[in-house]
């Protein structure tokens, strides 16, 4: 089945920093899936993105299916913003189950 | 974005009963939700596939007798851990698409905790 990498695996920051996260997929994909887990647990949806770029507000992701990747960047990062970010594809051609990457996981200090 | 409810969102059972967890779409029909598990600081691993009206597809390694799924409506489908037991105690997550290849949608998980 489809492989899915998330890098880096763990990531800490200070208020306000900026930074990138990337999801590496070994197939091409129908569907790209961005998710925030929140401490509580709830995965909330980010970005819906089998290619292109998207913005909503501090956050902004790029897939580009061709070559395989795609990108979340978090600008002026906040305290809520910690938590872990989950890539999510469907391989296709496939059986359009969502395949998890392992996440980034996300501290922001104060 | 649509809206997956799932209820409860935590519960404690005593070894040995069994425990139903629901998840609905409240704005959409879903004909296809998936349930996952996933264990502390680990991703989410699909248990099952579901579509409404037919059998469940599920994961190797997932045994169906104990993991009992319907999908009897097109806004509804439970997950039923029967005789659980305290490895069964983790986070469960519900999933929600309208048609194959749309985006899907969560339910706020249940963390169960069998003692």
């Amino acid at each position: 089945g489809i492989q899915v990498e998330q890098s880096p695996p763990d990531l800490i920051l200070q208020e306000g920093a900026n930074s990138t996260l990337r999801c590496n997929f070994s197939d091409s994909v129908n569907n790209l899936q961005w998710f925030h887990q929140n401490p509580w647990g709830q995965l909330i949806n980010l970005f819906y993105i089998p290619s292109g770029t998207k913005q909503n507000g501090r956050l902004s992701a790029t897939t580009v299916a061709t070559e395989r990747y795609s990108l979340l960047y978090i600008s002026s990062s906040q305290t809520t913003d910690s938590g872990v970010y989950f890539c999510a594809v469907v391989a296709s051609g496939g059986s359009y189950i969502p395949t998890f990457g392992r996440g980034t996981s996300l501290i922001v200090h104060p | 974005g649509a809206v997956v409810s799932q209820h409860p969102s935590r519960v404690i059972c005593k070894s040995g009963t069994s425990v139903k967890i629901e998840c609905r779409s409240l704005d959409f029909q879903a004909t296809t939700m998936f349930w996952y598990r996933q264990f502390p600081k680990q991703s989410l691993m699909l248990m099952a596939t579901s579509n409404e009206g037919s059998k469940a597809t599920y994961e190797q390694g997932v045994e169906k007798d104990k993991f009992l799924i319907n999908h009897a409506s097109l806004t509804l489908s439970t997950l039923t851990v029967t005789s659980a037991h305290p490895e069964d105690s983790s986070f469960y997550i519900c999933s929600a698409r309208l048609i194959m290849n749309t985006e899907a949608f969560f339910g706020q998980g249940t963390r169960l905790t069998v003692v």
